[in-house]
């Protein structure tokens, strides 16, 4: 158990339609990470928060928007839902993530699994 | 642009084998930071080992050992005696400063993995 939880485990739901995935990092880590596992795609970076501020970002689609509260939790929303969005979406959290860090290592969440039908 | 490379997309051997899994990495940056990772079928990434690119020392710990080899751009990752348990996909990973673009760093470039199947 790495200490990052993640919710829902699972989730089916319509294209068109809006999600949110839920983060909590491990306790005292400042960094949250947000991540897709696709078949096309594998494991991709979308963008990342350090105390409540966006700090990097990756491969993030217009319709994805996520962000980090005063308790350090995250959420990751997707909205205008495609068939192609369907993959597992992972979190991860490290200590730091200031500038001039990536020597961090992040440990990941058991990921939120999407289905778009 | 930062790039993984794992070439092997699947690696089936008889328990007790050992075996190699490869990793070539491509960085403009000179310091990075080199991860393993392992994906069980249960689906979680758990977090193997992490090397930075200024100690090419290599590591073992266990059943497992990492060669990281600068001039060839390649961090290995070994496991000996293999197990059952072993069967995994690996994925491979960098992580760089951002040197050439305002300092910070991304997030983790990941190879599209090795599916290693240990058979008993």
């Amino acid at each position: 158990d790495s200490g990052v939880t993640q919710t829902p485990k699972h989730l089916i739901t319509a294209t068109g339609q809006r999600v949110t995935l839920r983060c909590s990092p491990r306790s005292g880590d400042l960094s949250v990470y947000w991540y897709q596992q696709s078949l096309d795609q594998g494991l991709q970076f979308l963008i990342q928060y350090y105390n409540g501020e966006e700090r990097a970002k990756g491969n993030i689609l217009e319709r994805f928007s996520a962000q980090q509260f005063p308790d350090l939790h995250s959420e990751l929303n997707l909205s205008s839902l495609e068939l192609g969005d369907s993959a597992l979406y992972f979190c991860a959290s490290s200590v730091g993530g200031a500038s001039g860090g990536g020597q961090e290592t992040q440990y990941f969440g058991p990921g939120t699994r999407l289905l778009v039908l | 642009a930062q790039k993984v490379t794992q070439a092997q997309t699947e690696i089936s051997v008889v328990e007790k084998e050992d075996v190699t899994l490869d990793c070539v990495y491509e960085t403009r940056d000179t310091t990075y930071y080199l991860f393993w990772y392992k994906q069980p079928p249960s689906g979680e990434l758990v977090f193997l080992i992490r090397r930075n690119s200024f100690d090419e020392q290599n590591e073992i710990s266990g059943r497992y050992s990492w060669n990281f080899q600068k001039s060839t751009s390649s961090f290995n990752f070994t496991i000996t005696a293999s197990q059952v348990v072993d069967s995994a996909v690996y994925f491979c990973a960098l992580r760089t400063r951002r040197e050439h673009s305002g300092g910070g760093a991304d997030g983790l470039t990941f190879g599209k993995g090795t599916h290693l199947i240990i058979q008993p």
